[in-house]
């Protein structure tokens, strides 16, 4: 089956430091991969959608800046929190896209960032 | 744009009861529907999907109809288990290919 691991599973930094997260899928191509953040109020949201040899796209209040994502290939994905702060923590899940046709995503298990 | 509004939580139930989570979504485009269900300290995962407007879904005893004519996605169980406890959301794929989620209704049940 459609597997996708996620690594940390959670990290604690301190404010201004980086933290970088990465996202494997297994027994699938994942040729396209979402980042959200998780809110602790449960809520999602998007930060970027990810397809390989294509331009990665960010959602408003999201930058490359702060968020740089890299792909190279249809089982890998990772992405970096620079100069973290309080209001960036939650729980960052990548999912991955195995079905063109349906939209659906396998998850991981996120990345917990705690900032201090 | 697209969206999808679903029961506010947190639902507290009694184990046997019937538990409905009312889902409604706004879309131009008729696309795959999806239930998804997040377990603590898990990722969210599928529960179940449906493709096509005025089909029902169903896994592990949840069910929900693809209702075309009033935009809803109502999930629906006839008896609920404490094993059921966790967060529950209506997803709609957007766009090319992102998926929305609703706001997520947690669910508790008590034994």
């Amino acid at each position: 089956g459609a597997l996708v691991y996620q690594y940390p599973r959670r990290t604690i930094c301190k404010s201004g430091t980086s933290m970088r997260m990465e996202c494997q899928a297994v027994g699938f191509q994942a040729t396209s991969v979402a980042w959200y953040r998780q809110s602790p109020q449960k809520t999602f949201e998007l930060i970027a959608l990810s397809t390989v040899n294509s331009a990665i796209k960010y959602e408003q209040n999201f930058t490359q800046e702060k968020f740089p994502i890299s792909h190279p290939n249809l089982s890998f994905s990772s992405m970096t929190v620079l100069n973290a702060y309080l209001e960036d923590r939650g729980l960052y899940l990548c999912g991955a896209r195995r079905d063109r046709n349906t939209g659906q995503l396998y998850f991981g298990e996120g990345s917990k960032l705690t900032v201090l | 744009g697209d969206s999808v509004t679903q029961t506010e939580g947190p639902v507290t139930l009694s184990e046997g009861t019937s538990l409905t989570v009312n889902c409604s979504y706004e879309t131009k485009q008729y696309p795959t529907l999806f239930w998804y269900v997040q377990y603590p300290g898990e990722g969210p995962q599928l529960l179940f999907k449906v493709p096509k407007a005025n089909e029902k879904g169903s896994n592990r005893g949840f069910e929900a109809t693809y209702n075309k004519e009033a935009t809803s996605f109502h999930l629906q169980k006839a008896s609920v288990q404490e094993s059921d406890s966790a967060v529950y959301y209506c997803a709609l794929p957007s766009g090319s290919w992102q998926l929305i989620f609703g706001s997520g209704t947690q669910l508790t049940v008590m034994p």
